[in-house]
């Protein structure tokens, strides 16, 4: 358990689907990402929040859309995904401390998202 | 630019055996690095991190890694492994003037044999 929650653990849906991924800690950390795991390619960072603030899109389709209401929760709303969407999708959150490169993220456990 | 590459993408060894995993990095600023286990259908769990002082590094599960800052590297190690050590592990960086983003190296899987 590294304090960081994930939910759904797996999700199926349609490419006409509406749905969205949740990511909670109560670590007290203040940055917090979205990362992409696809079989055979390394992890991909997709966003990134700090003090609820995005910093970073790394070129990621409208299609995927994040949210960020506040430093404990993160939200990534899919719509009209591809089946090359389906991947390992897995959220982390670290401590961000301004002009000290802090230092470990905390990774949930995932989103196994299957589009069919 | 920094970029982390991993030399193995699968590393078979016996029960027992002594393992090393390999990791080179390319940074232009100074660097905390980290290794990463994830087991199947897992999120990633950390094994080890170096962020200054002493080279040597312990972590969990018997693992150690050493930076080496002249030869780039943050190789990890360990003595003896057993069949529970089957994974994928990842090496990761963050440059101390970043926003803590972690890039991570393509994975190598440690696949431990009986």
């Amino acid at each position: 358990e590294t304090g960081v929650t994930q939910t759904p653990r797996h999700l199926v849906m349609g490419m006409t689907n509406k749905k969205s991924l949740k990511c909670e800690q109560h670590l007290g950390h203040n940055a917090m990402y979205w990362y992409k795991q696809s079989a055979k390619k390394p992890l991909e960072l997709m966003f990134v929040y700090n003090f609820k603030e995005q910093t970073e899109n790394n070129s990621v389709p409208s299609r995927f859309s994040p949210e960020c209401p506040n430093s404990s929760h993160l939200f990534l709303h899919l719509h009209t995904l591809q089946p090359e969407d389906s991947a390992l999708y897995l959220c982390a959150s670290s401590p961000r401390i301004p002009g000290q490169g802090n230092t470990e993220a905390f990774f949930g456990q995932g989103t196994r998202l299957t589009v069919v | 630019a920094q970029s982390v590459t991993q030399l193995d993408s699968q590393v078979p060894v016996f029960e027992e055996a002594p393992v090393e995993l390999r990791c080179n990095y390319s940074s232009s600023v100074s660097v905390y690095l980290f290794w990463y286990v994830q087991y199947p259908n897992q999120g990633l769990q950390l094994l080890l991190k170096y962020l200054s002082g002493s080279t040597l590094v312990k972590g969990i599960n018997g693992f150690e890694a050493e930076f080496n800052k002249s030869q780039t590297s943050f190789h990890l190690r360990k003595p003896s492994v057993h069949i529970s050590d089957t994974a994928e592990y990842f090496c990761a960086l963050h440059g101390s003037s970043n926003t803590g983003k972690l890039i991570f190296g393509q994975g190598t899987t440690l696949q431990v044999k009986p």
